[in-house]
């Protein structure tokens, strides 16, 4: 059982388009994560949402934090080709655990075309 | 700048072989961690630690063990590696903070025939 569902698991899009990638549970996470993963590399880190309702912005990035922490939307503004990866969702079900685990969503793969 | 580093980016090994995956990070993190990673599947949790010597099973921990003797190594063990056990290998580690954010090595890429 996948506690993350993250759609669409594919998109193609030509450069300058805009999107909108979706992150989706039945369980409260006390923070979510979005990374980015390019070919044969790690994921790396974007950005951590704690607060329902939370908006973040990085550059043409802009991530939400669903008002009851169930959900997480990541938005894309005129995308590039520079924007082509796996990106990432995950969430952290326990508060102040020392544990540390993240429960990951399987990926939407994003290809942009100039 | 967090550093996480894998053994190996490449590694082809054969059926019934013992297998070591070696990851070491330089930011004294509390947490460490092994997925793998499948076309479709996404990142599977194998096994972590939060602590030496102390272990957790993940989602998938079956023909896999590990081990944590110092806080910067974590090692994956596959004790007789089979062909399905071929895929992307990703260690990972966090600093135990509330957020826990990760930070993943390069992988390796692990083929068994």
């Amino acid at each position: 059982t996948q506690l993350l569902e993250q759609s669409p698991q594919f998109l193609s899009i030509q450069e300058g388009e805009n999107l909108t990638v979706y992150c989706n549970s039945s369980s409260v996470f006390s923070s979510l994560q979005w990374y980015r993963q390019e070919p044969g590399e790690g994921p790396v880190l974007l950005v951590t949402v704690v607060t329902g309702g939370e908006v973040k912005k990085l550059k043409r990035l802009t991530f939400q934090f669903g008002d009851a922490r169930k959900d997480s939307s990541l938005h894309i503004t005129a995308a590039q080709p520079g924007d082509t990866g796996l990106y990432l969702c995950a969430g952290d079900t326990d508060r102040g655990s020392t544990l540390g685990r993240l429960y990951f969503g399987r990926g939407t793969q994003l290809t942009v075309w100039p | 700048d967090v550093k996480v580093t894998q053994s190996s980016r490449y590694l082809v090994k054969r059926t019934g072989e013992k297998v070591f995956l070696e990851c070491v990070q330089d930011m004294d993190h509390e947490n460490m961690f092994w997925y793998r990673q499948d076309p479709g599947l996404g990142l599977r949790l194998i096994y972590f630690s939060y602590d030496v010597k102390m272990k957790e099973k993940g989602d998938i921990p079956e023909g896999y063990s590990v081990s944590r003797e110092k806080k910067e190594r974590f090692s994956l063990i596959l004790e007789s590696a089979s062909t399905n056990q071929t895929s992307m290998y990703l260690c990972a580690s966090s600093p135990g903070t509330v957020y826990n954010e990760q930070f993943f090595g390069p992988g390796t890429r692990l083929t068994v025939l």
